[in-house]
């Protein structure tokens, strides 16, 4: 059983171009999460998918950014016009939804996103 | 609402030496509580979880926690530590009692050295 697989694994984009972030998770699993961590600092909450719905982005910047995760492929974190600022790792993790709190968050390798 | 607090950025200990890692909790009502590990650049491996079972958790590697609710801790311990646990560790607390989004809240990590 694969675990959640992230690609690219390292994504470099000039300034004001956009970044698509690509998340397949464990194989059954039908609930996405993005977090995004900073350089020295924990990761945060982006957003949290099911198939084709968003159900919480609460941790999602206003403006550039969108995620979505469709019936068929992959979900994908969309950054719009990149700056500086958005340099950081991107997790996905994936989830069964069965356990409610208790569940079980899979974390995939990441994608490091610099921004020159 | 949720949150942890890991009381050390940075420990070292000596190889073959007793592991801490400490990690205070906040939440409202009985959380599900988890330590991750990041070796560097790569992603999160769950090393053990707590859901309202036994206090005393077992995880990999030869990790375990102790949930102490009249202290809100959660304290990481190893009896012997090895070169290969060195790595930053995160406490975290699931978001999710009752509700639709069972996102994760990350303590700020403790980087662990282990000196040979």
């Amino acid at each position: 059983n694969a675990g959640v697989m992230q690609n690219p694994r390292h994504l470099v984009r000039r300034r004001g171009q956009e970044a698509r972030l690509r998340c397949s998770p464990m194989k059954g699993h039908s609930h996405v999460y993005w977090y995004r961590q900073l350089p020295e600092e924990g990761l945060k909450f982006m957003v949290y998918l099911q198939k084709e719905n968003i159900i919480d982005e609460s941790g999602m910047p206003k403006e550039r950014f969108s995620a979505e995760f469709p019936k068929e492929g992959p979900s994908i974190l969309r950054i719009q016009q990149v700056v500086r600022g958005d340099s950081a790792a991107y997790f996905c993790a994936s989830a069964n939804g069965t356990g409610g709190h208790t569940d079980t968050q899979y974390f995939g390798p990441g994608t490091r996103l610099t921004v020159l | 609402a949720q949150s942890v607090t890991q009381l050390d950025s940075h420990v070292s200990v000596s190889e073959g030496t007793p592991v801490l890692l400490r990690c205070n909790y906040s939440s409202s009502y009985s959380p599900s509580l988890f330590w991750y590990v990041q070796h560097p650049n790569k992603g999160l491996q769950l090393l053990l979880k707590y859901t309202s079972a036994a206090t005393l958790v077992k995880g990999i590697n030869g990790f375990e926690a102790e949930f102490k609710k009249s202290e809100t801790s959660f304290h990481l311990t190893k009896p012997s530590a090895h070169m290969s646990d060195a790595a930053e560790y995160f406490c975290v607390v699931s978001d999710g009692y009752g509700g639709a989004t069972n996102k994760l809240i990350f303590g700020t990590g403790t980087l662990l050295a282990v000196q040979p």
